[in-house]
């Protein structure tokens, strides 16, 4: 079946750093990939929405000077999260599809889960 | 606003005995409805999913919903619940604006032996 691989599942740095989340489609062409944030035991909270090719769409409330979202290829986006600091501790996950519309299959990464100390 | 409630924070049930999970939606039309399973670290697997048609929906590893759209619900059941169903449930709903899902607050499930 389609698998999205997220790396690295785990991650810690320093505050003030940047890091760099890559979320890929192994075996399809993700026309269009989601970025969601999950605190602990709570629900996932979408971010951004991206498309190939162009800018992604972020939803309120999310600065997209901080959270960098790039998705140059069929195959890949990367979201960057900028000078983190602790309060960006949290699980992002991000999900792929190849075609838009709810019937479409939408499959997800297994998480990373990053520590900003 | 469009809205997914999962009423229950935590559920503990015995193995072998039947689990019913709730979920309620708040939609300007029928909204698209999925369920999926999170376990700890992981990231999320589909279910099943409502779109059309028959309102009881069969999903993976035993699993059905019932769509009843009186009661603005999409709940989730299982008949007899084994050990390794101990995991996060979360239901979630979309409407016609592409793949965006609006996830509940999820749904704890432990199994006791």
């Amino acid at each position: 079946g389609a698998v999205v691989s997220q790396h690295p599942s785990r991650v810690i740095c320093k505050s003030g750093t940047s890091v760099k989340i890559e979320c890929r489609s192994l075996d399809f062409q993700a026309t269009t990939m989601f970025w969601y944030r999950q605190f602990p035991k709570q629900s996932l909270m979408l971010m951004a929405t991206s498309n190939e090719g162009s800018k992604a769409t972020y939803e309120q409330g999310v600065e997209k000077d901080k959270f960098l979202i790039n998705h140059a290829s069929l195959t890949l986006s990367t979201l960057t999260v900028t000078s983190a600091h602790p309060e960006d501790s949290s699980f992002y996950i991000c999900s792929a599809t190849n075609r838009t519309g709810l019937n479409s299959p939408l499959h997800f990464g297994n998480g990373t889960r990053l520590t900003v100390t | 606003a469009q809205s997914v409630t999962q009423p229950d924070i935590h559920i503990t049930v015995s193995e072998g005995a039947s689990l019913e999970l709730r979920c309620n939606y708040s939609y300007g039309a029928t909204p698209y409805l999925f369920w999926y399973v999170q376990s700890p670290g992981q990231g999320l697997q589909l279910l099943l999913k409502y779109f059309s048609g028959d309102t009881l929906v069969q999903g993976i590893k035993g699993f059905e919903a019932e769509f009843k759209r009186s009661q603005s619900s999409f709940n989730l059941r299982k008949p007899s619940v084994h050990w390794s169903d101990a995991a996060e449930y979360f239901c979630a709903g979309g409407g016609a604006a592409g793949n965006k899902l609006t996830f509940g607050g999820g749904t704890r499930v432990l199994v006791k032996p």
